[in-house]
């Protein structure tokens, strides 16, 4: 079975720089499974952040970067502000059509 | 603006049935692929499954834990999606939430991301 796998928690100083990173109990990730993150506040519903591995959705700042770093996909928020602090999500469009969520990574900027 | 806007949830107990709806506007919903994505009090996200668009073939794709039970269907005359779920659990418990599917690089036939995203309806399975 495959398994997404993400970092339960993390924790970035304002102004710092975070990488979250997702990962295949399979094997590597590459851009084939087209990894995309999502953002999720207490109470709302997922906003989706990246998708096709480093592309930005509508209206998401610069700060939030994807990329493919060794055999994961990874977001890198650069400059974290207050309001980052949030679950982060990554999903993998597997090859067989099905989609897999990681389990989230609760974000913590203080 | 896209909207989704999704409705039906409520308190069933196990074994019953329940029909999720989800209204959509803003975009050629039949042209659109739509999935739903569950999450569980104080859990994490989980895809649950999808139907296509009629010109790419209509079909539907369900987790495993679905696979069987639950239905997801389309009324592209009236831009709704809906999802029956049947011989429910306790497990299925959670905020339903209804998404489209974006594509950008994959060619045709296919998807590659969840992209807009309605803002929930609750199902508890209880006795």
């Amino acid at each position: 079975q495959t398994v997404v796998t993400q970092e339960p928690s993390f924790s970035v100083s304002p102004g710092g720089t975070v990488t979250l990173t997702c990962g295949l109990n399979s094997g590597s990730v590459s851009s084939t499974y087209y990894p995309s993150w999502y953002q999720q506040t207490p109470g709302q519903a997922p906003r989706t952040l990246i998708y096709s591995t480093n592309i930005r959705s509508s209206g998401v700042p610069d700060r939030f970067s994807g990329s493919i770093l060794g055999n994961k996909a990874a977001l890198t928020i650069t400059g974290a502000q207050a309001d980052d602090e949030s679950d982060y999500y990554c999903v993998m469009y597997m090859h067989s059509g099905l989609v897999l969520f990681g389990g989230g990574t609760k974000l913590t900027v203080l | 603006e896209v909207q989704l806007v999704e409705s039906g949830g409520g308190l069933v107990e196990p074994g019953g049935s329940l029909r999720l709806s989800c209204a959509a506007s803003g975009f050629t919903f039949s042209h659109a692929w739509m999935s739903w994505v569950r999450q569980a009090p104080g859990k994490g996200l989980e895809w649950v499954g999808r139907i296509k668009s009629k010109p790419d073939g209509g079909t539907t794709d369900y987790a495993a834990p679905v696979r069987g039970r639950f239905t997801i269907s389309r009324d592209d005359s009236k831009s709704m999606l809906f999802l029956q779920m049947s011989s429910l659990k306790t497990d299925d418990t959670a905020v339903y939430f209804c998404t489209t599917e974006g594509r950008l690089t994959c060619g045709v036939g296919c998807a590659e991301f969840l992209s807009d995203w309605g803002q929930g309806t609750l199902v508890t399975v209880s006795a």
